[in-house]
């Protein structure tokens, strides 16, 4: 079955600045790649997904991209604010109606 | 109408106890499923009924049990539960399949 690795597990950064997140998937045949925003108490909230045709997608600060060849996609975000702190979860289809995820990346932003 | 609804919020119950949790959407969804989450861990998916068709993590224990009334209502069925069950219960709806599934806001359930 598919396994997602996630990294880094925690991450913190200064306002403004830029935060990368990675994951790698196993099964070649994952077509779908969402990642998931969760702050402390809420249940998770679908941020950006990417899809196998695609290699970038971007929505204001927040990007996806997707290396196929490689079994890579990264979330990039970009002038981070204290309210981007949070827990980042990438998953991956892994069969027709179920998601596989990662571990989680607890995000900090500093002011 | 772009929500999961969750009820209740919060949950205490013995070991004892029989309880349901329920979950709601009006988005036209044919898929809903049930997560489980512990502390610092990702979400661990249950069950997921898609076009009415049951599917189970085959490692779920059988004191939950789902139920699907109609394509918007989903309900988890609690009995005999253990302290080791306590976690956030969480339901997610889509379209279809994995893709674009939507989360509600949880229900925390302690057992005691």
């Amino acid at each position: 079955g598919e396994n997602v690795e996630q990294h880094p597990s925690t991450l913190s950064v200064q306002e403004g600045d830029s935060a990368v997140i990675k994951c790698t998937y196993s099964d070649s045949a994952s077509n779908y790649f969402p990642w998931y925003k969760q702050e402390l108490g809420k249940g998770p909230q679908l941020i950006i997904d990417i899809r196998s045709n695609v290699g970038e997608k971007k929505d204001q600060r927040i990007a996806v991209t997707l290396n196929k060849t490689a079994k890579h996609f990264s979330l990039h975000i970009t002038e981070t604010q204290p309210e981007d702190s949070a827990v980042y979860f990438c998953a991956a289809q892994g069969g027709s109606e179920k998601l596989v995820f990662g571990k989680g990346t607890k995000l900090t932003v500093n002011p | 109408d772009t929500e999961v609804t969750q009820t209740p919020k919060h949950l205490v119950m013995g070991m004892t106890n029989k309880k349901s949790l329920k979950c709601e959407q009006h988005m036209g969804h044919r898929a809903m499923y049930w997560y489980k989450q512990k502390a610092k861990k990702p979400p661990e998916l249950m069950f997921v009924y898609s076009y009415e068709k049951l599917s189970i993590n085959e490692s779920v224990p059988s004191r939950f049990s789902p139920e699907c009334p109609n394509s918007s209502l989903l309900n988890l069925h609690l009995h005999a539960l253990q302290p080791e069950d306590s976690a956030l219960y969480l339901c997610a709806s889509s379209y279809r399949g994995a893709w674009e599934q939507f989360f509600g806001p949880g229900t925390r359930l302690t057992v005691l």
